[in-house]
């Protein structure tokens, strides 16, 4: 069974700045979700990506499917991105079906 | 954009009573899934459903809890005699397959709370 770990738990920027949050795993996939929870609790799919990089505005989703990891960036930060951002893994490889997520990273943008 | 819809946003329960949670999938999706997240916690998954059956389910999902497609829109989860651990977030997706990158779409959830 997969295992999904983020980092960092919790991040505090500026607006502005460029933000990485970090999401590995241990079981071969074929694609990897990343999320975005609002403060609300509602949840939007950012990404879904199987190889290489995705962009969609100022989200950028990179994935190294041989080292199990992937990224999301987030350029010239706004407190409008504040929110919870999750990463979620098939629990047994492939790409949809039981998802196994992260506890999510915590983003606030500072105005 | 089409979307999930749920309802109702928030249900209050007494503790024992039966609750029905109800999902509007996107119309040409074919695959539909239950996740609930615990206040604090991380999202978990229930089940999937496909070809009106259940395909996958987790070890949360045991004879307490049911889904249906009652008619072609709706996908309702049911959980029988309920308990002070069920209150969480339910929240309902669904995609267009399994196979190909089609993103699960969700909805904005359902919040049960048992008293």
């Amino acid at each position: 069974k997969n295992e999904v770990e983020q980092s960092p738990q919790n991040l505090t920027a500026q607006e502005g700045e460029f933000i990485t949050i970090n999401c590995s795993y241990s079981v071969g996939i074929s694609a990897l979700h990343w999320l975005q929870q609002h403060p609300g609790g509602g949840i939007v799919s950012l990404f879904m990506l199987s190889s290489g990089k995705k962009k969609h505005g100022r989200l950028i989703a990179t994935i190294n499917i041989q080292e199990k990891h992937s990224s999301l960036h987030i350029t010239a930060s706004h407190p409008r991105d504040s929110a919870v951002y999750i990463c979620a893994a098939p629990a047994s490889g492939g790409s949809q079906g039981n998802l196994i997520f992260g506890k999510g990273t915590k983003l606030s943008v500072k105005p | 954009e089409p979307e999930v819809t749920q309802t109702p946003s928030h249900q209050v329960t007494q503790m024992g009573q039966e609750v029905i949670l109800r999902c509007v999938p996107i119309s040409n999706h074919l695959y539909f899934y239950w996740y609930r997240q615990i206040l604090g916690q991380k999202v978990e998954f229930l089940v999937s459903f496909y070809n009106n059956e259940i395909s996958e389910k987790s070890e949360i999902f045991d004879d307490q809890f049911s889904v249906e497609r009652p008619d072609g829109s709706n996908f309702t989860l049911k959980i029988r005699s309920t308990k002070l651990e069920d209150s969480a977030m339910y929240f309902c997706a669904s995609s267009l397959d399994a196979i190909s990158n089609q993103p699960q779409h969700f909805g904005d959830g359902t919040r049960l709370s048992i008293l």
